[in-house]
């Protein structure tokens, strides 16, 4: 019973192209988030959703672009991948929008941009 | 503006001995802090997480941390290492209130390597 679920969990790609990373959650929470994890492992947030309406937008280029067609979903699409695009994505969800709710996270998906 | 600083990369300890994983933050309000666990090719498991009341907080798998105000300080903490607990082991932090900046920022993590 996989609680945040992401795919594809690893995806290579050539420089240009279009990709998406679909998300899942089965927890019934209203908040769901995407972070980026860099080489160095630093985790840092790009997008969040609260019932399905955008509440962070981070300086991400427009090249990426979410969407939360219902509470449950989040999916993360990515126009143009570059080289630097190469990263680990992790979705995330949490009960609420409320400050003391945990995230629970997705197992993440490894992007290599060649 | 919230931040969390962990000041060690890589800590190494000897399966059985105590361990500790530092932690300090900085924010405008009142803090909630969280410890998460990244083991290699998956996504963080929440430990523990402090809100309110009791200092000492007491999460999964033995592990526990002290909440200090005076010292802006959240460190994470086992009596007995073990093997498994080899880690990368982020802090994140959350101010409050804080207007729309509720997200949780994370620290830049610590590798734990416990030796047998």
């Amino acid at each position: 019973d996989t609680a945040v679920s992401q795919t594809p969990k690893y995806l290579v790609t050539q420089m240009g192209n279009d990709k998406s990373i679909k998300c899942e959650q089965n927890l019934g929470h209203d908040t769901m988030y995407w972070y980026k994890q860099d080489s160095k492992k630093f985790l840092k947030i790009m997008f969040s959703y609260n019932n399905k309406e955008l509440i962070i937008n981070e300086t991400v280029p427009n090249r990426f672009s979410p969407k939360s067609p219902d509470k449950a979903h989040l999916n993360l699409h990515i126009n143009s991948l570059e080289l630097g695009d190469s990263a680990v994505y992790f979705c995330a969800s949490s009960q609420d929008w409320g400050s003391n709710t945990e995230a629970f996270f997705g197992q993440g998906t490894r992007l290599t941009v060649v | 503006a919230q931040s969390v600083a962990q000041p060690e990369d890589q800590v190494n300890v000897a399966e059985g001995n105590p361990l500790t994983v530092k932690c300090t933050y900085s924010v405008s309000g009142n803090p909630y802090l969280f410890w998460y666990v990244q083991y290699p090719n998956r996504g963080l498991q929440f430990l523990l997480k402090y809100i309110t009341g009791d200092n000492l907080v007491k999460g999964s798998y033995g592990f526990e941390a002290e909440f200090n105000k005076s010292q802006t300080s959240f460190h994470l903490k086992k009596p007995s290492a073990l093997v498994s607990d080899s880690a990368l082991y982020f802090c994140a932090v959350r101010d409050i209130p804080s207007g729309s900046a509720r997200q949780l920022t994370f620290g830049s993590g610590t590798q734990l390597t416990v030796l047998p």
